[in-house]
């Protein structure tokens, strides 16, 4: 159980172009999801958390009309980085709260690396 | 706001047992995680403590949580070559987020 997919997996884009990225909960309800960004060899930097049906929090320094969050149903959450540049390149992580089991945990999805050209 | 750390490296033989420790600024975490992230992928959950236990042991793995000074570590008996990969501890002083560690890439060598 507790299983969360993100697509796509890999994304290139040229640089303008938005690009809209899938974090699914397959088998719980998620009342929460999370979207952390990951650059090469660093730590996860969460980027905003997402509560269905109402809108997103976003981290100090995260553009909210850069990454447009939207999480419209219990099991369904997605991330758009609009007019994408080089330097959005990086590993996009999602992540889903079951609130029915202990511990608060976060499951997290497989990621997503975009590469902006 | 809270500040978790790491070693950033840590080199074992196979079969020895691995430690990797973890220190954190804010006491009010109610629960504290371990998480295995292998190259390329997303982050998979080891084990998490509450805030309120010393130790808790699952298989292989051992978390101990010295909460006075702070720290949390992380042992893993027998340590494999698939053990290999990036550790993140991640407290929660607030339960709607997870702040992470540096991570500690942890090889494993024949």
């Amino acid at each position: 159980g507790a299983v969360v997919s993100q697509h796509p997996s890999w994304v290139i884009c040229k640089s303008g172009t938005s690009v809209k990225i899938e974090c699914r909960s397959l088998d719980f309800q998620a009342t929460t999801m999370f979207w952390y960004r990951q650059f090469p060899k660093q730590s996860l930097m969460l980027m905003a958390t997402s509560n269905e049906g109402s809108k997103a929090t976003y981290e100090q320094g995260v553009e909210k009309d850069k990454f447009l969050i939207n999480h419209a149903s219990l099991t369904l959450s997605t991330l758009t980085v609009t007019s994408a540049h080089p330097e959005d390149s990086s590993f996009y992580i999602c992540s889903a709260r079951d609130r029915r089991l202990a511990g608060e945990t976060q499951y997290f999805g497989p990621g997503t690396r975009l590469l902006v050209l | 706001g809270e500040d978790v750390e790491q070693s950033l490296f840590l080199s074992v033989r196979e079969g020895d047992s691995s430690v990797i420790n973890c220190t954190y600024t804010d006491s009010s975490s109610t629960y504290l995680y371990w998480y295995k992230q292998e190259p390329g992928a997303g982050l998979q959950l080891l084990t998490y403590i509450f805030s309120n236990m010393d130790m808790k042991q699952d298989q292989r793995l051992t978390v101990l949580l010295n909460k006075k000074d702070k720290h949390l570590s992380l042992r893993i008996a027998d340590t494999q070559t698939g053990d290999s990969a990036i550790y993140f501890c991640a407290a929660t002083p607030d339960t709607d987020k997870l702040i992470f560690g540096t991570g500690t890439r942890l090889q494993v060598f024949p």
